[in-house]
C-alpha cells in the first residue's frame, strides 16, 4: 500500500518561512513525480507544484512562483515544499500526492493524482 | 491562463437519484480532464482520469464524459456514501481545478 504523510506545518509570521515534508512508502519514490495541493479553509482545491520523477524538472502555480521551492530526496523517499515569504493568504491545508500518467507536463498530458496524503495545516498570521 | 467552471455548484438529491455534474474548461483541453471527490476533513480522492477512465477501486456507477472544452461526471444510482464535494481537474497545462460541486442530501 503506498502511503504518504506530511508534516511541517505549524503557525509562521506573515514573511516567515517554513519547510513541508512528505514521507512515502510503499512505492518505488523514483519512478513518480510529485505534486502540492492545498486548501485554504472553506475554499477549494489548489494545486501549487509539481516535481518530475527525476527532480530536473519544477512546475509552479502563478500564486506561489519566486516564493515555494519544491525538492525531493529520492534516497529517503521524501518530497519537500520550502515556503519563503509567506502571506495570509497561503493559510491551507497543504497536501501532497503522487502522481501517475504520461506526456507533456506543459502541452497536455495524462497527468492525475492517484494518492494522497493526509494533509499538513500551515497558518501565516501574527 | 486556462480557467474550469464546475456547474452547478451544489445541488440536492436523493439516494437513488441519478447525478450529472458539468465541467467547462475556457480551451481545447481533449481529453486532459480528473474528477476527485472529497469529503469533508479528508483528503481527495481521484475517480475518474483522462475523462473517462475509472481509477481502480472505484465503483462502477460513477462515470466519466467529454473532449474538448465540454466535461461530465455521472453518478448513476447516488449511493449515501456519494454525498460529497466533486472536483473536477485539468492536465493540459499546470493541473488547474475547478471550483467545485457539493453533493447534499434532499
Amino acid at each position: 500500500e503506498v502511503l504518504l504523510l506530511e508534516s511541517g506545518g505549524g503557525l509562521v509570521q506573515p514573511g516567515g518561512s517554513l519547510r513541508l515534508s512528505c514521507a512515502a512508502s510503499g512505492l518505488i519514490f523514483n519512478s513518480h513525480a510529485m505534486s502540492w495541493v492545498r486548501q485554504a479553509p472553506g475554499k477549494g482545491l489548489e494545486w501549487v507544484s509539481t516535481l518530475t520523477d527525476s527532480g530536473s524538472s519544477t512546475y509552479y502555480a502563478d500564486s506561489v512562483k519566486g516564493r515555494f521551492t519544491i525538492s525531493r530526496d529520492n534516497s529517503k523517499n521524501r518530497l519537500f515544499l520550502q515556503m519563503d515569504s509567506l502571506r495570509a493568504e497561503d493559510t491551507a491545508v497543504y497536501y501532497c500526492a503522487k502522481m501517475e500518467g504520461s506526456g507533456s507536463y506543459t502541452f497536455g498530458g495524462y497527468h492525475y493524482m492517484d494518492v494522497w496524503g493526509q494533509g499538513t495545516t500551515v497558518t501565516v498570521s501574527s | 491562463d486556462m480557467q474550469m467552471t464546475q456547474s452547478p455548484s451544489s445541488l440536492s438529491a436523493s439516494v437513488g437519484d441519478r447525478v450529472t455534474i458539468t465541467c467547462r474548461a475556457s480551451q481545447n483541453i481533449d481529453s486532459y480532464l480528473n474528477w476527485f471527490q472529497q469529503k469533508p476533513g479528508k483528503a481527495p480522492k481521484l475517480l475518474i482520469y483522462a475523462s473517462s477512465s475509472l481509477q481502480r477501486g472505484v465503483p462502477s456507477r460513477f462515470s466519466g464524459s467529454g473532449s474538448g472544452t465540454d466535461f461530465t461526471l455521472t453518478i448513476n444510482s447516488l449511493q449515501p456514501e456519494d454525498f460529497a464535494t466533486y472536483y473536477c481537474q485539468q492536465s493540459y497545462g499546470r493541473f488547474a481545478f475547478g471550483p467545485g460541486t457539493t453533493v447534499n442530501i434532499k
